[in-house]
């Protein structure tokens, strides 16, 4: 597997606080995802990046935010946590040269009851 | 934006038997075409990818066959066994770089 981790793996929190979720790499790749899988809906975009400090949303970024300040993390956060926000959350990362090839971290299971 | 048609959403097959997975694109500009196997409670990981500048690719018991014209691409899976089973993800990406994902196909390879 690439060098990709997650943390934590599981997590349960109650609506309405702040969640974050951090994805480690020590591949020093430059691309780096975030997306959330719901059964019926396979893998889904929340933000992605392209670089410390440069990030842009996926299509599904609504209550969700992101950071990027060293290559190796990029952070994602629940503002405030909807039941709705319930799911597995993969980061994944990608190299320049094959930017469409990406390689997933072990996932975070998030409960928000 | 692209949109990714996967089908069937579950597939149950004979250990030894055939597998066929489909999946269609709506963006003419997709050019890479990766699919991912995702067993129970693991990280989806990449098993075979295409480009467009090819028709067939295979890799031992898998291949995967692209039509252009059609916009549809498929994976096939041979001699299937147990270990097979598992969530399969087709993707599609171009300009973008960014893969859409198709919603999966569950295989089931019955012993």
């Amino acid at each position: 597997d690439a060098g990709i981790t997650q943390s934590p793996r599981h997590k349960v929190t109650e609506t309405g606080t702040p969640v974050t979720l951090r994805c480690h790499q020590t591949e020093n790749h430059r691309y780096m995802y975030w997306y959330r899988q719901d059964p019926g809906h396979g893998l889904r975009l929340i933000h992605y990046s392209y670089g410390v400090k440069d990030t842009d949303k996926g299509e599904v970024s609504d209550g969700y935010s992101v950071s990027r300040s060293k290559t190796e993390d990029f952070l994602l956060t629940l503002e405030s946590a909807t039941s709705s926000q319930t799911s597995v959350y993969f980061c994944a990362i990608s190299e320049e040269e094959v930017q469409e090839t990406q390689y997933f971290g072990p996932g975070t299971r998030l409960l928000v009851l | 934006g692209e949109n990714v048609e996967q089908h069937p959403s579950t597939l149950s097959v004979q250990e030894g038997d055939s597998a066929v997975i489909k999946c269609t694109y709506s963006d003419s500009a997709s050019n890479y075409f990766p699919w991912y196997k995702q067993e129970l409670g693991k990280r989806p990981q990449l098993i075979i990818d295409i480009r467009s500048n090819v028709g067939e690719k295979k890799d031992q018991r898998i291949a995967v066959t692209l039509n252009k014209t059609a916009k549809h691409f498929s994976l096939h899976i041979t001699e299937t066994q147990p270990e097979d089973s598992a969530v399969y993800f087709c993707a599609a990406s171009g300009g973008s770089y960014i893969p859409t994902f198709g919603r999966g196909t569950s295989l089931i390879v019955h012993p």
